[in-house]
């Protein structure tokens, strides 16, 4: 199975920093990489999908990359209501697989 | 407007059997394939399995396989997870999730808790 390893577990960060979250593949899937907003209570939200492209709806400081078999999520300035979980997911081959998650928190 | 709308949970036995349901209104069902994916209390989010438009295609994670069936009816517009001998391990919140051709999922339901305990 493809192994996702999302970094840093957790982070806090300032209003109006910029922040990056990391999603690093145990082998090529491509850009077949979406990720998701996660708040309690509430059901996952799509940020991101083919690495790059925007999910409908979602601020534009919100922003996907790739580099390799590594992928990331950037915030140019964070939000309060940016805190959550993120999580990445891989969609090349079945077993599909999530990363196990960064959870982001305001300083 | 999409809707997803989980129906079916609750407590249950080890070993025994539940069967969760999808609604889905608001777009053509039968055009798209569907997934469930799972949460398990303090745990991540995990992909459970997914069918195809037609139904004749589905795939599951290891630890469900011969367990679970995922099905759907698309004159009902309903997505279906048939779960036998569940564990304690299978205790999580269920969520149903549309899955663009590509694969990605775009819309998700609100989650239907499943607990399985003695």
């Amino acid at each position: 199975d493809i192994q996702l390893t999302q970094s840093p577990s957790s982070m806090s960060a300032s209003l109006g920093d910029r922040v990056s979250l990391t999603c690093q593949s145990s082998q090529g899937i491509g850009n077949y990489l979406s990720w998701y907003q996660h708040k309690p209570g509430k059901p996952p939200k799509p940020m991101i999908y083919y690495a790059t492209n925007l999910a409908d709806g979602v601020p534009s400081r919100f922003s996907g990359s790739r580099s390799g078999s590594d992928y990331s999520l950037t915030i140019s300035s964070l939000e309060s209501e940016d805190t959550a979980i993120y999580y990445c997911l891989q969609y090349d081959e079945y077993p599909y697989t999530f990363g196990a998650g960064t959870k982001l928190e305001l300083k | 407007e999409v809707q997803l709308v989980e129906s079916g949970g609750g407590l249950v036995q080890p070993g025994r059997s539940l069967k969760l349901s999808c609604a889905a209104s608001g777009f053509t069902f039968s055009n798209y394939g569907m997934a469930w994916v799972c949460q398990a209390p303090t745990k991540g989010l995990e992909w459970v399995a997914s069918i195809s438009t037609g139904g004749g295609n589905t795939y599951y994670r290891d630890s469900v396989k011969g367990r679970f069936t995922i099905s759907r009816d698309n004159a009902k517009n309903t997505l279906y997870l048939q779960m036998d001998s569940l564990r304690s391990e299978d205790t999580a919140t269920y969520y149903c999730a549309r899955q663009r051709s590509s694969g990605h999922f775009d819309y998700w339901g609100q989650g239907v808790m499943v607990t399985v305990s003695s």
